[in-house]
Order: C-alpha cells, then sequence, then structure tokens
C-alpha cells in the first residue's frame, strides 16, 4: 500500500507569505506527527495528532505555527508570515496506534525556502 | 534536559571493516531508544529499537545505562549501509527527541 505522502515536495516562500503544508498519512493511521529538520539536525518534534485530536503542540515554535486534521485522516501544517528561519525540511510521520511508542513511518518531507 | 548527542557527523569505513555509531543519551528516566536510517533519496525509516533486542540487516545495539550510551555496531560494514543514521529517544513515554545524525560512508 502507499505510504505518508507530503506536498509540495518543495516551496519556495518570500518571506512574509503564508504557506500549507499537506500530509496524507498511511490510512487507518490513529497517530500523526509533525517534525521540523534543519539543515544538518535531527528531526525535531513540532505536534501530535491522534485521530483529531491535537493532543501536543509543545513543539511548535511560535504562534505563527498551525496545524490541523478535523476528519482525522489529511493533515495540514500552516506557517504564517514565513521568516527566514522557518526555512527546513518539514517531516510528516504517522502510526499505527495511540501511543508514541509504535513504529512511526515518516514521508518524503516538503523542503521549505524562504527568502 | 533531556540530551542525544551523535558525536560523530561524518563516518567512513572499509567495506568488510567494523562499524561503531555512537549515540549517548541523558535522560534520568526509564529511556526508549531507536535508531532510525535514511538512504540516499529515500525517507526516514525506523532501522532497530532497544526494546526489541534484534539484528537488523547486520546491526545490533545495546542500551548501556551505566554508560547513557546505545551505539550502533556492525561487524562487517557493506557498500549499502551507505547512509544517515539518527539515533532517537523516547522519554515520558511521550517525547522523542532525535541526535543531529551521523552520516556513514563505506567505501570499496
Amino acid at each position: 500500500g502507499a505510504g505518508v505522502s507530503q506536498s509540495p515536495r518543495y516551496k519556495v516562500a518570500k518571506r512574509g507569505q503564508d504557506v500549507a503544508l499537506r500530509c496524507d498519512p498511511i490510512s487507518g493511521h490513529v497517530s500523526l506527527f509533525w517534525y521540523q529538520q534543519a539543515l544538518g539536525q535531527g528531526p525535531e518534534f513540532l505536534t501530535y495528532f491522534q485521530n483529531e485530536a491535537q493532543l501536543d503542540k509543545s513543539g511548535l515554535p511560535s504562534d505563527r505555527f498551525f496545524a490541523e486534521r478535523p476528519e482525522g485522516s489529511v493533515s495540514t501544517l500552516k506557517i504564517q508570515r514565513t521568516q527566514q528561519e522557518d526555512s527546513a525540511v518539514y517531516l510528516c510521520a504517522s502510526s499505527l496506534g495511540g501511543t508514541r511508542k509504535e513504529t512511526q513511518y515518516f514521508g518524503p518531507g516538503t523542503r521549505l525556502l524562504v527568502l | 534536559a533531556q540530551r542525544v548527542t551523535q558525536p560523530e557527523k561524518l563516518l567512513s569505513v572499509f567495506k568488510g571493516a567494523p562499524v561503531e555509531l555512537k549515540c549517548n543519551y541523558s535522560y534520568s528516566g526509564s529511556p526508549e531508544l531507536f535508531w532510525y536510517v535514511q538512504y540516499s533519496r529515500q525517507r526516514l525509516q525506523l532501522l532497530l529499537r532497544h526494546i526489541s533486542r534484534e539484528s537488523i540487516k547486520g546491526f545490533t545495539a545495546d542500551l548501556n545505562k551505566g554508560e547513557t550510551s546505545f551505539h550502533l555496531k556492525k561487524p562487517f560494514a557493506q557498500e549499502e549501509d551507505s547512509a544517515m543514521y539518527y539515533c532517537a529517544l523516547l522519554y515520558n513515554n511521550n517525547d522523542m527527541r532525535f541526535g543531529a545524525g551521523t552520516r556513514l560512508t563505506v567505501k570499496p
């Protein structure tokens, strides 16, 4: 079956623009995670959904970042008024159950460049 | 604060040589540790987790609580092992922290 997909794969934005990044998790997966990966670093946790409920948003760096998963499947990460420091790869991952111990399956990522 | 340290950004070995990718963590509780791998042009994927005590693709990793380490080892490296490797710590049963990664190159 299909794995986790993300779109767009690449996004160039001018500073101050709003962007929306989409994640399609594996069908039936309860948990969905967003990570930010800066150049030369490991992924850093942003937020976590269990079905449509956002249970943890402690990693979101500012109130410019907003994520939703309204129907418990597709998720969107929105960044308002983008800044240069937002340039990174944004990874989405999903897992079958509702605990964080389960294997996470990652998407290919969206590479965001803010000019 | 919880931290995962991978001291080597780059590691290069010859095919057939042993390889060890180092990972140290700081966490006072009971840790759960993972190794993730990203091959060229592929997505990040789980390689192994300490709780399973498994060997995947010839790799093993032992949790050493005394040294707070979870080093990844393989006795005979293969060219197809060349990839980016990330050590990750799950703490409080909830929060995942990744190291900065080590790029392994296995030369022919």
